[in-house]
């Protein structure tokens, strides 16, 4: 199974930070990596898929980027309704593996 | 509007069997992949597996063979995922999701969860 190392597993950033959270995988994936936020109680959303296109509806300020083994989530002034959290998850090859999540707060 | 409308929590005694169902509206059912997904208490999510709505053809997670059994109800676009022989590690919230279009392997719409408790 293709392992998914995320970090950090928790952040805290003011409003108006930019903030980066990474993904490593343990293979090549090709870019098939997606992005999810999940707020407290709730099921995870689409962020970002193919590594750095954005779902639909989801603000321009949440970029991804990344290429091979690498993979960054960034969040480009963050606001008050980015506090979730937040895993990336690889599409490349069965079983789908998701990272172990970074908590992200307002500081 | 694409809608995953999962059932009701549930607590079930160990060794029982739960089945949960996922109800889906808005989209071609039968044109679309449903995922199954779990996740503990602050823990990773873990993929359980896969079904496509046009023939029930299935794909599960090595760790979930013979746990989980996913099938579906095409006149009523729903789709149900059987667990058996559970434990207290079966506790948990299960989600379905639709994969997004094609061979994408990605979630781009999710049921609400439901959470199973399992305890005596």
């Amino acid at each position: 199974d293709i392992q998914m190392t995320q970090s950090p597993a928790s952040l805290s950033a003011s409003l108006g930070e930019t903030v980066s959270i990474e993904c490593l995988a343990s293979e090549g994936i090709s870019n098939d990596l997606a992005w999810y936020q999940q707020k407290s109680g709730k099921s995870p959303q689409l962020l970002i898929y193919a590594a750095s296109r954005l779902q639909d509806g989801v603000p321009s300020r949440f970029s991804g980027s990344g290429s091979g083994t690498r993979y960054s989530l960034k969040i480009s002034g963050m606001q008050p309704e980015d506090e979730a959290d937040y895993f990336c998850q690889q599409s490349y090859k069965y079983p789908l593996t998701f990272g172990s999540g970074t908590k992200l707060e307002i500081k | 509007e694409v809608q995953l409308q999962q059932s009701g929590a549930e607590l079930v005694k160990p060794g029982a069997s739960v089945k949960l169902s996922c109800k889906t509206s808005g989209y071609t059912f039968s044109n679309y992949y449903m995922s199954w997904l779990k996740q503990m208490p602050g823990q990773n999510i873990e993929w359980i597996g896969n079904i496509y709505g046009g023939n029930g053809g299935t794909g599960y997670n090595q760790k979930f063979k013979g746990k989980a059994t996913l099938t579906v109800d095409k006149s009523s676009s729903t789709a149900y995922m059987d667990l058996s022989s559970l434990t207290s590690e079966d506790s948990a919230v299960y989600f379905c999701a639709r994969r997004a279009w094609g061979a994408r392997r990605y979630f781009d719409y999710w049921g609400q969860g439901v959470m199973v408790t399992v305890s005596s």
